[in-house]
């Protein structure tokens, strides 16, 4: 059973980075056909898919977004990060981390099956 | 960017009645390799989403067999056959068949 567990700084300032670490455990982010991705929550709101990262590594960024945020992975900790550069009170979420496979059993799938428990990150001076 | 808009936005639903949400793409969501790359899912407040649907009709493991997901090319509905009280909540619809993937604004149902 797959474990993902994010963890963040909880305050942030206006115009600092911001740095996300998703953990996980049952799972190695390096197998085969795996999407790890990051999505936000702003309070009372909906869902903004942020990025994903492939097993073999490719990225992929919301334009949105492209220009202030990186996605990484660290194979030898199993995990992967997120960077937010220059970020505002607009940035204020909770952070999730999830997995998408691309099977779902024999059947291929590209949805998002398992879900960190998410980090509030608010961004005030 | 394909826009996912969901309806309603609220929805009161009976204890024991079906319900129905209904999740449009502003162009099709058909990926090159014929699959449609739809799912559903469902977060109760304090919680991370929950998968229910994906690949539009396919149930995700241990799901109710009272969810159901149906639709095509740009045309999605969820169904619950019965609803029940652990229901409650709200469900967003997703697609993952181009980059960037996009969420519905999401559905609230309550009791």
């Amino acid at each position: 059973q797959v474990q993902l567990q994010e963890s963040g700084p909880g305050l942030i300032k206006p115009s600092e980075t911001l740095s996300l670490t998703c953990i996980v455990s049952g799972d190695s982010i390096t197998s085969r056909g795996h999407y790890w991705g990051w999505i936000r929550q702003p309070p009372g709101k909906g869902l903004e898919w942020i990025a994903n990262i492939f097993s073999t590594g490719t990225t992929y960024y919301n334009p949105s977004l492209a220009g202030r945020i990186t996605i990484f992975q660290d194979t030898s900790k199993n995990q992967f990060s997120l960077k937010m550069r220059s970020v505002t009170a607009a940035d204020t979420a909770i952070y999730f981390c999830a997995r998408a496979p691309e099977f779902c059993g024999s059947s291929t799938c590209l949805a998002f099956d398992s879900w960190g428990q998410g980090a509030l990150v608010t961004v005030s001076s | 960017d394909i826009v996912m808009t969901q309806t309603p936005l609220s929805s009161p639903a009976t204890l024991g009645q079906p319900a129905s949400i209904s999740c449009r793409s502003s162009q099709s969501v058909v990926h090159s390799d014929g699959n449609t790359y739809l799912s559903w899912l469902h977060q109760r407040p304090g919680q991370p989403p929950r998968l229910l649907i994906y690949k539009t009709s396919n149930r995700f493991s241990g799901v109710p067999d009272r969810f159901s997901g149906s639709g095509a090319r740009t045309d999605f509905t969820l169904n619950i056959s019965r609803v029940e009280a652990e229901d409650v909540g709200v469900y967003y619809c997703m697609q993952a068949t181009h980059f960037p993937w996009t969420f519905g604004q999401g559905t609230k149902v309550e009791i």
